[in-house]
């Protein structure tokens, strides 16, 4: 079955510094990857996917991921933490064109930057 | 319009009341959720109607009755809720139920059964 691991429950960075938020996926067939963003009392934010091609994606507010098949990863990444940035980030995995419409989310990071 | 709206924001319901969560999207999008979150966890999926139809309901307690008026609506209709259903409803669309497609999140109703 497939799965989604964020090892870490919290990611604290200073501002400025450069951050990373981990996530490791199993699937049996190909891996539809993509991360979301919550901010306190709201709903989740589209940040970016991997479906196929380039493993390093671009996504939005600065961010990206990278994602690499040996390892089955897909870890998030910003060069330069804003304070604004702080929020839960969910990375979640579709396994093969038919799944039908199911995300299989991580636990969640909650991601503190710090001024 | 590349926004999904959700109403009421918040809810306060007793266990023996009926309420209705509403949802609406105008970006064309064929598939609609519904998801549960309690705080700091990630979203549950309830429901997902493709070209308003049901095609998943995640064992979802007959007290939760969805609804697909249209393409552009989608209902979640409430009765005889019990305490421990107090959470965030979010309500998401994506252009079709395929897996490449990403999915647009309201900001969600957040629900109280007393």
């Amino acid at each position: 079955a497939q799965s989604v691991a964020q090892p870490e429950d919290q990611v604290n960075v200073a501002e400025g510094n450069p951050l990373t938020v981990k996530c490791t996926y199993s699937v049996s067939g190909n891996p539809y990857l993509f991360w979301y963003v919550q901010y306190p009392n709201r709903g989740l934010q589209f940040l970016l996917k991997y479906i196929t091609g380039d493993n390093l994606v671009k996504g939005s507010y600065g961010f990206e991921a990278e994602f690499n098949k040996s390892q089955t990863s897909f870890h998030l990444k910003k060069p330069s933490a804003l304070v604004s940035d702080s929020a839960l980030y969910f990375c979640a995995v579709r396994d093969s064109p038919n799944q039908g419409g199911k995300l299989i989310f991580g636990q969640g990071t909650e991601l503190s930057v710090k001024p | 319009d590349t926004e999904v709206t959700q109403t009421p924001k918040h809810l306060v319901m007793g266990m023996t009341n009926k309420k209705s969560l509403k949802c609406e999207q105008h970006m064309g999008h064929r598939a609609m959720y519904w998801y549960k979150q309690k705080a700091k966890k990630p979203p549950e999926l309830m429901f997902v109607y493709s070209y308003e139809k049901l095609s998943i309901n995640e064992s979802v307690p007959s007290r939760f009755s969805p609804e697909c008026p249209n393409s552009s609506l989608l209902n979640l209709h409430l009765h005889a809720l019990q305490p421990e259903d107090s959470a965030l409803y979010l309500c998401a669309s994506s252009q079709g139920s395929g897996s490449g497609n990403e999915q647009f999140f309201g900001p969600g109703t957040r629900l109280t059964v007393l």
